[in-house]
């Protein structure tokens, strides 16, 4: 069974920096489109990264040069590394995998606050 | 980046009745990769549709997906009350996916 489960989130001040994880199961995310998806309270979504071990990542224009994507083989993880937080980061953040997205996590709430 | 417009905003139909979702984009969508996701409150997406036309594993028939090119459409031929929520479309066809803004399917 796929399953997708993401956790880092919590509280953080403008201008620090957070690492948000998936861990994957069911699956093995190398062989797999893994990406990040957010949706800042009461919008809609918004695709933030993606990657795939055959290309380069590819981010939004809103996040980059501040977020880094990655993935961990051994632990069949993937990140998300996100720097220089702003309010506008302030948002659920969902792991997709798939091209599109086929499966999906609950999500884990960043809320970028002083 | 392909920005994509969904129209209505708000759809109110009542259970029963047919439901036409619209989806534009700024430029051509790339293979037709063009997907449509449903969403309730507090859960995370789930798709439905994807490569404009082709419904995702156990995805009622009542959903169909069409159209090519800069227009799609989402239809829901007989609304059930679980249908009830929001929609979005997605681009994913460059190397920068986006979504549009999304459509409310409300109870009228």
């Amino acid at each position: 069974e796929v399953q997708l489960v993401e956790s880092g989130g919590g509280l953080i001040q403008p201008g620090g920096s957070l690492r948000l994880s998936c861990a994957a199961s069911g699956f093995t995310v190398i062989s797999n489109y893994m990406s990040w998806v957010r949706q800042a309270p009461g919008k809609g979504l918004e695709w933030v990264s993606v990657i795939y071990s055959a290309g380069s990542p590819h981010y939004a224009d809103s996040v980059k040069g501040r977020f880094i994507i990655s993935t961990d083989n051994s632990k069949n993880t993937l990140y998300l590394q996100m720097n220089s937080l702003r309010g506008e980061d302030t948002a659920v953040y969902y792991c997709a995998r798939g091209f599109p997205h086929f499966y999906w996590g609950q999500g884990t709430l960043v809320t970028v606050s002083s | 980046e392909i920005v994509l417009t969904q129209s209505p905003g708000t759809l109110s139909l009542s259970p029963g009745e047919r439901a036409t979702l619209s989806c534009r984009a700024s430029q051509s969508v790339s293979s037709n990769y063009l997907a449509w996701y449903q969403q309730k409150p507090g859960q995370a997406p789930r798709l439905l549709i994807y490569g404009a036309s082709s419904r995702a594993t156990g995805i009622p028939d009542r959903f169909s997906g069409s159209g090519s090119g800069t227009d799609f459409t989402l239809t829901i031929s007989r609304l059930e009350p679980e249908d009830f929520a929001l929609y979005y479309c997605q681009q994913y066809g460059s190397s920068l996916y986006t979504f549009g803004q999304g459509t409310k399917l409300e109870i009228k």
